[in-house]
């Protein structure tokens, strides 16, 4: 099946500064690629659905000047917490998928702010 | 608003025992997807449903799909420890947004015991 990594796969960042996570398509060419989070014991949660070249389409409620994501390649897309406070850590999940096709999943990332 | 509930949503249960998650959605949708997650880990893809009476078994799992109900279920035979884990079912409410992105139930967590 399709691979999809994630970078780095743990961050610990103090407070009010800036953290940026990579998701890529290791195997295959992404026309777009999603952006979750999850907290402990909940489920996931879409925050933006990113296609190549374009501008990022945010969920409700997600801040889109906190949560900046680029989509500048077939293979890349990142993910930048500005500003990180403690209440945005949390675990971040990308995935990727062609036209059409299901989406597949990278390890993820997990976000502690001090 | 498109709502995906699963029931239950924590689920003890015996080795050997057989027992069904059930995951109902609230609006038509051409792709139900089931995964399994691991404590710390991302999620792992187990079935992919794109059709009304869609049946599929793999090991001790079987899913099902009824979209004229609305339901899927995911069926554990004689579980073993080893199925111990969060299982979420997740829609795809494509019709004519065609974002392809899904909506995730709020999970089942299964604990099998010896």
């Amino acid at each position: 099946g399709a691979v999809v990594s994630q970078h780095p796969s743990r961050v610990i960042c103090k407070s009010g500064t800036s953290v940026k996570i990579e998701c890529r398509s290791l195997d295959f060419q992404a026309t777009t690629m999603f952006w979750y989070r999850q907290f402990p014991k909940q489920s996931l949660m879409l925050m933006a659905t990113s296609n190549e070249g374009s501008k990022a389409t945010y969920e409700q409620g997600v801040e889109k000047d906190k949560f900046l994501i680029n989509h500048a390649s077939l293979t890349l897309s990142t993910l930048t917490v500005t500003s990180a406070h403690p209440e945005d850590s949390s675990f971040y999940i990308c995935s990727a998928s062609r036209v059409w096709e299901t989406q597949y999943f990278g390890p993820g990332t997990r976000l502690l702010v001090l | 608003e498109l709502k995906v509930e699963q029931n239950p949503l924590f689920l003890s249960m015996q080795e050997g025992k057989n027992y069904t998650i059930y995951c109902n959605y609230s609006t038509t949708s051409d792709r139900l997807y089931w995964y399994r997650q691991d404590p710390g880990k991302s999620l792992e893809s187990l079935f992919v449903l794109l059709s009304n009476g869609a049946v599929k078994q793999e090991g001790r799992l079987m899913a099902s799909l009824d979209t004229k109900a609305r339901l899927s279920t995911l069926h554990i035979t004689a579980a073993v420890h080893d199925l111990s884990a969060t299982y979420f079912c997740a829609v795809d409410p494509r019709g004519s947004s065609n974002t392809g992105k899904l909506i995730f139930g709020q999970g089942t967590t299964l604990q099998v015991k010896p």
